[in-house]
């Protein structure tokens, strides 16, 4: 089974920090991607990977980095925690399409409940 | 811009089959259509995929119209642990369709 695994469940961090969310994949995906999940809300997208060193900014990308220096690694950075940005976040991975087709098969984590205090 | 519309919430018994069908008027062409399950505090989780008339697996069936603007996702004889979030995920043509962008899901509730 594809296994997509977050470094931490649980993150508390004060304002103003630099926080770090990691995530990795072990199925050799193309793809990989940064939600955020607030009550209400649904996933919002923050950013996207398609390959290694490649970035996208999703919906929501604004006090957010990423950085993907390998293929099954994907890093979340909050330059500057602040408390609008206490959520739970999850990364998720997919391959590429075989069919040429856009399949949305995402294989997500079980994501980290970041709070910003 | 909402890309997908579901009902917000739903209430079914068990035994009972659920439809949970979601509009995506500007499907991309290429597109799928995909629906995911979410408990919570639990990432979602893949369900069932399909591109047009009719896909069944040992989860669940998904029926496409030929016009592909909206989709039913269909449980048969829900349990008490079918209470999840179920979203549908479309790409739409409007928008760069690499931008796996979530609605707000429909939250199914299923009692005894």
């Amino acid at each position: 089974d594809v296994k997509v695994t977050q470094s931490s469940r649980y993150l508390v961090k004060r304002t103003g920090e630099k926080v770090f969310l990691e995530c990795v994949q072990d199925m050799d995906h193309e793809n990989m991607f940064w939600y955020r999940q607030d009550p209400g809300l649904g996933l919002r997208l923050i950013y996207f990977s398609y390959d290694v060193k490649m970035k996208e900014k999703g919906d929501i990308p604004e006090g957010y980095s990423v950085s993907r220096e390998k293929k099954e690694r994907f890093s979340l950075i909050l330059e500057s925690a602040s408390t609008n940005q206490t959520s739970m976040y999850l990364c998720a991975s997919s391959p590429r399409s075989t069919t040429g087709g856009q399949e949305r098969k995402l294989f997500f984590g079980s994501g980290t409940q970041l709070s910003v205090l | 811009l909402a890309k997908t519309t579901q009902p917000i919430s739903m209430d079914s018994y068990e035994g009972q089959e659920v439809n949970i069908t979601c509009s995506h008027n500007n499907i991309a062409t290429n597109d799928y259509i995909t629906w995911y399950q979410q408990f919570p505090s639990q990432g979602p989780r893949f369900i069932i995929q399909g591109y047009k008339t009719k896909v069944t697996n040992e989860v669940a069936s998904l029926f496409i119209p030929a016009d592909r603007k909206s989709s039913t996702l269909s449980l048969p004889r829900v349990s008490l642990s079918d209470t999840a979030v179920y979203y549908c995920l479309v790409g739409d043509k409007s928008y760069n369709t690499d931008k796996l962008i979530f609605g707000t899901g429909t939250r199914l509730q299923v009692f005894p």
